[in-house]
């Protein structure tokens, strides 16, 4: 079982819509949860980090977080077309260890 | 800009050579890492420096590869007698153990090596 998993897409959502994207991980004592957006070619960007189970918003993004389930989600609004991206789930389990998903695609048809 | 700063970005090589990649934290972090990433996958840990202690690396990794983080601020990675297999993109990133940004890694532009 892979530590931390991601369907890898693309997930395709026409623009204006919720962009719904999971991630499960296995380390029960993971403490930190992070997102973050890569571009073809670029570097990862850090959009959203959580750390308590619930809902965190800012802007357009919302992250989710349910420990019991080992599950987090991004929800994005409104998605535009420049949203169109790999969005890479990121787990920290309290070392220095982060590991990451293999990304989901994300396309926002116009 | 504060942000962190990889140098170079791009580098072709031949297979056998050395080279030698630089990292520029953000000021105020005392943590960096170095990841591998190739297509289609997730950032894939190489090594960890807490200031100048290098205080993990990865068992995948070879021999071949070493880092550096000399009076914990920049840092180096070097691969020697460079493989094909070794072509990726190189990815520095840090984060703080303090503050309001506490563990959130902030990556660099990468270097993209290129073995021929």
């Amino acid at each position: 079982q892979k530590e931390v998993e991601q369907n890898s897409g693309p997930l395709s959502v026409p623009e204006g819509a919720i962009a719904s994207l999971n991630c499960t991980y296995s380390d029960r004592v993971s403490q930190s949860f992070f997102w973050y957006r890569q571009y073809s070619g670029k570097s990862p960007e850090l959009i959203m980090s959580i750390y308590s189970n619930g809902d965190k918003e800012d802007g357009r993004f919302t992250a989710q977080l349910n420990k019991a389930s080992q599950y987090v989600s991004l929800l994005i609004r409104d998605s535009q077309p420049s949203d169109s991206a790999t969005y890479l789930c990121a787990v920290h389990s309290g070392t220095y260890k982060y590991i990451f998903g293999t990304g989901t695609r994300l396309k926002v048809l116009a | 800009d504060t942000g962190v700063s990889q140098d170079p970005r791009h580098k072709i090589t031949k297979r056998g050579q050395n080279v030698t990649f630089r990292c520029d934290p953000i000021s105020e972090h005392n943590r960096l890492y170095w990841y591998r990433q190739t297509l289609g996958q997730g950032p894939e840990f190489l090594t960890y420096f807490q200031n100048e202690a290098q205080l993990e690396k990865s068992r995948l990794l070879s021999d071949r590869f070493s880092a550096e983080r000399p009076k914990g601020s920049f840092s180096t990675l070097e691969i020697q007698r460079t493989e094909q297999g070794d072509s990726a993109m190189y990815l520095c990133a840090s984060s703080s153990s303090t503050g309001i940004s506490y563990n959130e890694q902030f990556f660099g532009p990468g270097t993209r090596l290129t073995v021929l």
